[in-house]
């Protein structure tokens, strides 16, 4: 039982270097969402993409871009990485949006 | 809009103490409320739910009662286990858009059970 699957689980940058991180789902659902994830911050929303062909800005959209490339996946995007980025990002699911969600493992992405 | 604030941790317990963490909500209508859990290294997963007032969600001896009273949704454990360290997170959805529903988290709160 995969659920959703992020890659990679760790990633190093330098500023201003570029890089995707991938997300895909086998559940079927219709919407994804990315987070980060920061001490005494919480969860906060990037981007997010009620069903396939839409994606709308979260909380904290500025420095990041977002591709649904099909129903299973959710890519995001850091065009020129700053150290402010630095954080963990988590990938979910949900079957629609507002209901129940499915997180991934996590990428903990360092930019230095 | 719909928010939740949730207990401020760290919680330290011992192993078979009883457990409560606090969550308050803010909301138009009755959304689903949730709870979720992290442990260490993971991602988030879900604990319990309750999809309407006076529900009881329960799960691996978590409780928790939607009550609109006193627009509370604590979570409960008679119990706990040092397995049980983790960080739990209270959520509700929320529109943000048109009619796009999104779930907001509290802050989280870690707990952490000594043997």
């Amino acid at each position: 039982n995969a659920g959703v699957t992020q890659t990679p689980k760790f990633q190093v940058l330098k500023t201003g270097q570029s890089m995707t991180l991938q997300c895909a789902q086998d559940m079927n659902h219709n919407s994804m969402y990315w987070y980060r994830q920061d001490p005494g911050m919480g969860l906060r929303l990037i981007y997010y993409s009620a069903s396939e062909g839409t994606t709308d800005k979260g909380e904290v959209p500025n420095g990041y871009n977002v591709s649904r490339l099909n129903k299973r996946e959710f890519s995001l995007r850091l065009e020129s990485a700053a150290p402010s980025q630095t954080s963990v990002y988590f990938c979910a699911s949900s079957a629609k949006t507002g209901s129940e969600a499915f997180f991934g493992q996590g990428t903990r992405l360092t930019v230095v | 809009g719909n928010s939740v604030t949730q207990m401020e941790g760290p919680v330290t317990l011992s192993e078979e103490a009883f457990l409560t963490i606090n969550c308050t909500y803010t909301a138009t209508g009755y959304p689903s409320l949730f709870w979720y859990v992290q442990y260490p290294g993971e991602g988030l997963q879900l604990l319990l739910k309750a999809t309407k007032a006076d529900d009881k969600g329960s799960n691996k001896g978590f409780e928790a009662t939607y009550r609109k009273e006193t627009t509370s949704f604590h979570l409960e454990k008679g119990s706990v286990q040092v397995s049980d360290s983790a960080v739990y997170f209270c959520a509700l959805p929320y529109i943000s858009s048109g009619s796009a529903r999104q779930l907001t988290f509290g802050s989280g709160t870690q707990l952490t059970v000594l043997p």
